[in-house]
């Protein structure tokens, strides 16, 4: 199956800066990926799908693709205390149904 | 907004129970899944079914069995429990294959076998 990889964190960004958090994946063929936001002992919420190259922004979120070097990024600006959570990167699966998800990444945003 | 709900949302069985874990939407969405998800290992899938009574496996399958007899529901069935089936389990659904293929959880079922 397609592996995601992210780096576990935690990252540690100050209140209003710019959090990165990057994901890598193994397979070339992949077409869609997805953020996901989780809160600790919730369940996970989605933030954005990206499935071209280049940039998508929603808000004070922008994903960026590129198939070229196989990694998917999340930008997120203004970054908020509320913010902290783990945040988990997605693609589709052989089947083209379900999702594989990386392990996450921690981010902690201090005021 | 979707709604996917998990009626059991904390359980503590004994080793050996039988178990049966209930997922229910109402986005008339065709596909439905089970997760597992645990520290250090993620979201792993243990089964998933895109339309009613079909069921495919997913990566940890052993011992869980799944029941689709309609389509806003999806039952997960552990069918003798043991303590390495602790762990939180979430219900996931979505609209179908290929890109835009996103999906909603539900809040997630937190299941202690002891």
């Amino acid at each position: 199956q397609k592996e995601v990889e992210q780096n576990s964190g935690p990252l540690s960004v100050p209140e209003g800066a710019i959090a990165s958090l990057n994901c890598t994946y193994s397979d070339r063929g992949s077409q869609s990926f997805f953020w996901y936001r989780q809160y600790s002992g919730k369940s996970p919420e989605l933030i954005m799908f990206i499935y071209s190259n280049g940039d998508k922004e929603d808000g004070r979120f922008t994903a960026q693709l590129n198939k070229a070097s196989q990694y998917v990024s999340l930008l997120i600006r203004d970054s908020q205390p509320s913010d902290s959570a783990t945040y988990l990167c997605a693609v589709i699966r052989n089947s083209g149904y379900a999702l594989n998800f990386g392990k996450g990444t921690s981010l902690l945003v201090t005021p | 907004d979707v709604k996917v709900t998990q009626s059991s949302r904390y359980l503590v069985k004994r080793t050996g129970e039988k178990v049966f874990l209930e997922c229910v939407q109402d986005m008339d969405h065709e596909n439905m899944f089970w997760y597992r998800q645990d520290p250090g290992l993620g979201l792993r899938l243990i089964y998933f079914s895109y339309d009613v009574k079909m069921k495919e496996k997913g990566d940890i399958p052993e011992g869980y069995s799944v029941s689709r007899e309609k389509k806003e529901r999806f039952s997960l069935i552990l069918e003798s429990a043991s303590t390495n089936q602790t762990s939180m389990y979430l219900c996931a659904t979505g609209g179908g294959g290929g890109a835009g293929n996103t999906i909603y959880f539900g809040e997630g079922s937190w299941l202690t076998v002891v």
